[in-house]
């Protein structure tokens, strides 16, 4: 079974501040993707990185995927009070297709 | 909107009743995905089906949960004689294709309560 741990578990910081979240785990995977997820609602992809090392920008998100693709992280330049929400990695394959391992979340509050 | 499409949005069931819950996948998309999301928890997997076939089942629990994708018509999760514990935000996915970049697009989903 593939596991993924996300950290920090709740996150709650005043806008303009920095913050990176974590997703680690002991298995490879083929690609990982990062989503957002609003009270309510499904959630959403923001991301999908898939060779180890890479790193992909999306406005103030940068996302980093290991270089042994266990692990990737999620960082976020001048939080905004419109970035709250529950930030949920996960991991496909090497075998698995499309069956998504999903981490904990992370529940990121942004105080303006 | 061609989105991944979940109904009912809302359902509450006493325990015992059933519940049935429907997905239509995004246009196009054949392949749906079922997970299960308890409160401030991550998404768990349940079931992967293609048209008319169950194709991974692992997560879904062995007694009163069924799946099914028919050739027509949306994919249903079925939940007999619900207990209390089956409280939960039941999330479909669906995709062109299976491939291992994984990429799913999630419906709003169905958020089921058992008094």
């Amino acid at each position: 079974t593939q596991l993924l741990e996300q950290s920090p578990q709740f996150l709650s910081i005043q806008e303009g501040e920095n913050l990176t979240v974590y997703c680690n785990s002991s298995s490879v995977f083929s690609s990982l993707q990062w989503y957002r997820q609003e009270p309510g609602e499904g959630p959403v992809l923001l991301v999908t990185v898939v060779t180890g090392g890479e790193v992909k920008k999306l406005k103030r998100l940068t996302f980093q995927f290991g270089d042994a693709r266990k692990d990737s992280s999620l960082h976020i330049t001048a939080a905004q009070p419109g970035d709250t929400g529950l930030y949920l990695c996960a991991g496909a394959g090497p075998y698995a297709g499309n069956m998504l391992t999903f981490g904990g979340g992370t529940r990121l509050m942004v105080k303006p | 909107n061609a989105g991944v499409m979940q109904n009912p949005r809302h359902l509450v069931r006493r325990r015992g009743q059933e519940a049935r819950l429907r997905c239509s996948p995004m246009k196009g998309h054949s392949h749906v995905y079922w997970y299960r999301q308890l409160p401030e928890e991550g998404l768990k997997f349940m079931v992967y089906l293609q048209k008319e076939n169950i194709i991974d089942e692992s997560g879904m629990p062995k007694e009163r949960f069924s799946a099914e994708f028919p050739k027509e018509g949306p994919s249903i999760l079925r939940i007999q004689q619900v207990v209390r514990g089956d409280s939960a935000a039941y999330f479909c996915a669906s995709s062109a294709q299976r491939t291992d970049t994984g990429e799913l697009f999630f419906g709003e989903g169905s958020r089921l309560t058992v008094l």
